[in-house]
């Protein structure tokens, strides 16, 4: 893998529902994976910055985890509410960092 | 307000002018980033300053993308000549730390830019 890819594209989730999708990246001269979650007509906002192989990260209903031996990230959310909806954002590096396209995520109540 | 403003948020401007966007980062953040963000993308790496210098330019496009933070606090990003395929929308982003840092960075609302 040369760039971020993150699948899928889109997804449509009814509320309550618990869902999850992938960010890979190359593994190799791995420091930092970062998830933002960018709702429309505001600011991409920043969720988790992960550097350790194995590491998990919380922030209320969502948590993350990565594998950077294998070049992949899982974002997790759990019990989707509509103010989930937004397009989620992976990202790789450090100063200078590489994005993926993202995955736009509808909640249907 | 606490976090990073960008002015103008929306500008529209004829094939061939020159433009300036302006970054306003959050007080006290060391370094500064740009991207720019086509429909529908992620945003793309444009450049990146810590302070005042300039540490990382090899996302700008072509020479008539030029970046500066003089001060070492508000930053511009000016388009020469702007061509339509120049229309995105540009955002900047700031984070406390300089270098290599797992700091998040902190986003503004961008700036929408449309070239006729």
């Amino acid at each position: 893998i040369l760039n971020v890819e993150q699948s899928p594209q889109s997804l449509h989730v009814q509320e309550g529902d618990s869902t999850n999708f992938t960010c890979s990246f190359p593994s190799s001269n791995f420091y930092a994976l970062h998830w933002y979650r960018w709702e429309t007509a505001k600011s991409p906002e920043a969720l988790f910055v992960m550097t350790l192989n194995g590491d998990e990260k919380k922030k209320g209903r969502i948590s993350a985890t990565l594998n950077t031996k294998e070049g992949y990230s899982y974002l997790y959310i759990k019990g989707s509410q509509p103010e989930d909806s937004a397009t989620y954002l992976c990202a790789r590096g450090a100063s200078k960092i590489i994005f993926g396209s993202g995955t736009r995520l509808s909640i249907r109540p | 307000g606490a976090g990073v403003s960008q002015s103008p948020r929306y500008k529209v401007a004829k094939r061939g002018q020159d433009v300036a966007l302006r970054c306003d980062p959050i007080s006290g953040h060391v370094s500064l980033f740009w991207y720019q963000q086509a429909l529908g993308q992620g945003p793309e790496f444009l450049t990146y300053f810590q302070n005042e210098a300039q540490l990382d330019k090899s996302g700008l496009p072509s020479d008539r993308f030029f970046a500066e933070r003089p001060e070492g606090s508000v930053s511009t990003l000016k388009i020469q000549r702007t061509q339509q395929e120049d229309s995105a929308v540009y955002l900047c982003a700031s984070s406390f730390s300089g270098g290599y840092s797992n700091q998040p960075q902190h986003f503004g609302d961008g700036t929408r830019l449309s070239i006729l």
